[in-house]
């Protein structure tokens, strides 16, 4: 079963208006979680890092003012586009990290979000 | 900066061919994933290779690892259909680099 869960899986909103985006780890505490986007048919990029009790560290050209992450728990994050556009449409994921025997840390993903802005 | 890039970007195959699809980096790591992503779906993980030399098998699939040359290998062995997918190969240094991704057709 799914071990990150994200949600909604869908959203169509209004230009102007603001979304969020929750991602929860459902069995593990995640200190660290990371926020995508991915373009179709592109790779991730790397929006932001979400740091539990501490500011999200933001990718290089992402606006940290239109997309706001709060890491309010260990086990929740979220993240807001405010004032959308039509070109933030797009595949939203959140990811978090499990650490595991060995060293072995797996990432583990939510089930993404499709945003359309209208 | 980290590059990671996969061979090739587009693959079409027919059913019951073998292929390879490779995933070189830039930068030294010992820790390589590999996922499937199916349209407008998440990723799903196959394999994580932690070590020089790693080989991992799952059915049709298999994935092995050369850090010393920064090569990580998915190899399909007789393609099937619902292996259509994008494979994207992925490097884990404080964060996760993606790979280009690998955009899979299995025809009949």
């Amino acid at each position: 079963g799914a071990v990150v869960s994200q949600h909604p899986s869908r959203v169509i909103c209004k230009s102007g208006t603001s979304v969020k985006i929750e991602c929860r780890s459902l069995d593990f505490q995640a200190t660290t979680m990371f926020w995508y986007r991915q373009f179709p048919k592109q790779s991730l990029m790397l929006m932001a890092t979400s740091n539990e009790g501490s500011k999200a560290t933001y990718e290089q050209g992402v606006e940290k003012d239109k997309f706001l992450i709060n890491h309010a728990s260990l086990t929740l994050s979220t993240l807001t586009v405010t004032s959308a556009h039509p070109e933030d449409s797009s595949f939203y994921i959140c990811s978090a990290p499990r650490a595991g025997r060995s060293m072995n840390t797996e990432a583990f993903f939510g089930q993404g979000t499709r945003l359309t802005v209208v | 900066e980290l590059k990671v890039e996969q061979n090739p970007l587009f693959l079409s195959m027919q059913e019951g061919k073998n292929y390879t699809i490779y995933c070189n980096y830039s930068t030294t790591s010992d820790r390589l994933y590999w996922y499937r992503q199916d349209p407008g779906k998440s990723l799903e993980s196959l394999f994580v290779l932690l070590s020089n030399g790693a080989v991992k098998q799952e059915g049709r699939l298999m994935a092995s690892l050369d850090t010393k040359a920064r090569l990580s290998t998915l190899h399909i062995t007789a393609a099937v259909h619902d292996l259509s997918a994008t494979y994207f190969c992925a490097v884990a240094i404080n964060q996760f680099y993606f790979g280009t991704g690998t955009s899979l057709t299995v025809i009949p």
